[in-house]
């Protein structure tokens, strides 16, 4: 959706280095998320920002941090990158008006620590 | 544990003819039910919802997927499958918490649609 836009779209970087990942949108939502997607497991919610200031822990936060730098802009953070945090990475958005409203998702940037 | 399965790791389906993905959840009661498609090299694209209402919903490009409470599932479905609807299919189900709260969406480990000309 070319709404939510992520960079970089592909990154190979070593163990032990900071990696950021930038999620930007103009859809206007107030939610944005963090997923991870590796074959077999679906997507796996890293961290998820309701506004701002309101920024939580997702089911695998660890290693992670994030930062919502206005409402249009969210990033995730390797402070540490591991082999293990290879992986397909989405930003996603949402209204905040209802539980029933679908997800909107970035392109998604393709991460390898070597 | 709140989960959902996608049974098929891979359906193959010849163009023209019907095609079926499997999807059931696990989770406590009455939550809401989404399709997602992923298209090589780009992100999730919403298919089609479920909150409440008719078994059956329809979506975009063509697709259906119907609803069965007693079954805890809720296929996704076309008529007539495309060349083009070749892709990675993903369900997701929001479980709802009367107490309020975020209810986040958990995903099945999707499915590989193929179709074969």
């Amino acid at each position: 959706d070319a709404d939510v836009t992520q960079t970089p779209r592909n990154r190979i970087t070593k163990t032990g280095k900071r990696i950021m990942l930038e999620c930007s949108q103009t859809k206007g939502h107030d939610r944005m998320y963090w997923y991870r997607q590796d074959p077999g497991l679906g997507l796996r919610l890293i961290y998820y920002s309701f506004d701002v200031k309101d920024i939580n822990k997702g089911e695998i936060s660890d290693g992670y941090s994030v930062s919502r730098q206005a409402q249009a802009k969210f990033s995730l953070s390797l402070e540490s990158a591991i082999p293990n945090q290879t992986a397909l990475y989405f930003c996603a958005t949402s209204d905040r008006t209802s539980a029933s409203v679908a997800q909107y998702f970035g392109p998604g940037t393709r991460l390898t620590v070597l | 544990a709140q989960s959902v399965a996608q049974p098929e790791d891979q359906v193959n389906v010849a163009e023209g003819n019907p095609l079926t993905v499997k999807c059931t959840y696990s989770v406590s009661g009455n939550p809401y039910l989404f399709w997602y498609v992923q298209y090589p090299n780009r992100g999730l694209q919403f298919l089609l919802k479920y909150i409440t209402g008719d078994n059956l919903v329809k979506g975009s490009y063509g697709f259906e997927a119907e609803f069965n409470k007693s079954q805890t599932s809720f296929h996704l479905k076309k008529p007539s499958a495309l060349v083009s609807d070749s892709a990675l299919y993903f369900c997701a189900v929001r479980p709802i918490r009367l107490s309020g709260g975020y209810n986040k969406l958990i995903f099945g480990a999707g499915t590989r649609l193929a179709v074969h000309p």
